[in-house]
């Protein structure tokens, strides 16, 4: 079974640019996650999705960013214009149920704006 | 606000010993929690968990955890490392209210190098 798969791995973009990083959740999973770290500090939670719908984007942390998930399968987030401060890595995750379940990860896309 | 605090950011060990890497939490209400660990190279994959019953936890790879609520306290042990267990370790909580926010709140992580 594959796993949750995020795409680019890595990706270099100046300042002002915009990139869309793609998630592709385990087939089944309703629940899809989007998490960043940003060196030297914790993972941050940024939205949750269930199928289609934004269920908590409290953790967006402007309106730079646009996460959508079309269908309730692949996800996407899009960073427009990308800043300095946007840099760090940006993790995917599923569940098939919500709360107390384990979360499956992607490898993580690491974004650099310079 | 949920909050996770790992009390060590760095953890240097010989194979063999013993590891207890701490994590407290703040939270005012219930809470599931989660030790994930990511290994060089790799996705973040869970360890253990903890959301009921048995305070003590055990997980893959021979670890454990406890649960102390007065302490709000849930800790990583194994009684004997291995070089394989270089990674580094995050220890996380959701909150279980029903309906809730089930995003996860991550401490900072634990690098631990385990020396042959």
């Amino acid at each position: 079974e594959a796993g949750v798969t995020q795409f680019p791995s890595h990706s270099v973009i100046e300042k002002g640019q915009t990139v869309t990083l793609r998630c592709d959740p385990i087939s089944g999973h309703d629940n899809l996650y989007w998490y960043r770290r940003v060196m030297g500090k914790e993972i941050k939670f940024l939205l949750h999705f269930v199928k289609e719908s934004k269920q908590d984007e409290s953790g967006m942390p402007n309106n730079r960013f646009l996460a959508e998930r079309t269908g309730g399968t692949y996800s996407t987030l899009k960073v427009q214009p990308a800043e300095l401060e946007d840099s760090g890595v940006y993790f995917c995750a599923s569940s098939y149920y919500r709360g107390n379940t384990e979360a499956f990860f992607g490898q993580g896309t690491r974004l650099t704006v310079v | 606000a949920q909050s996770v605090s790992q009390h060590n950011h760095h953890v240097i060990l010989s194979e063999a010993a013993s590891l207890e890497l701490g994590c407290n939490y703040s939270y005012g209400g219930t809470v599931n929690l989660f030790w994930y660990v990511q290994y060089p190279g790799q996705h973040l994959q869970l360890l253990l968990k903890y959301f009921s019953g048995d305070p003590l936890v055990k997980g893959i790879k021979g670890f454990e955890a406890e649960f102390i609520k007065s302490k709000f306290s849930f800790n990583l042990r194994k009684p004997s490392v291995q070089w394989s267990d270089t990674a580094e370790y995050f220890c996380a909580v959701n909150a279980r209210s029903g309906g809730g926010a089930d995003g996860l709140t991550f401490g900072k992580g634990t690098h631990l190098i385990i020396q042959p």
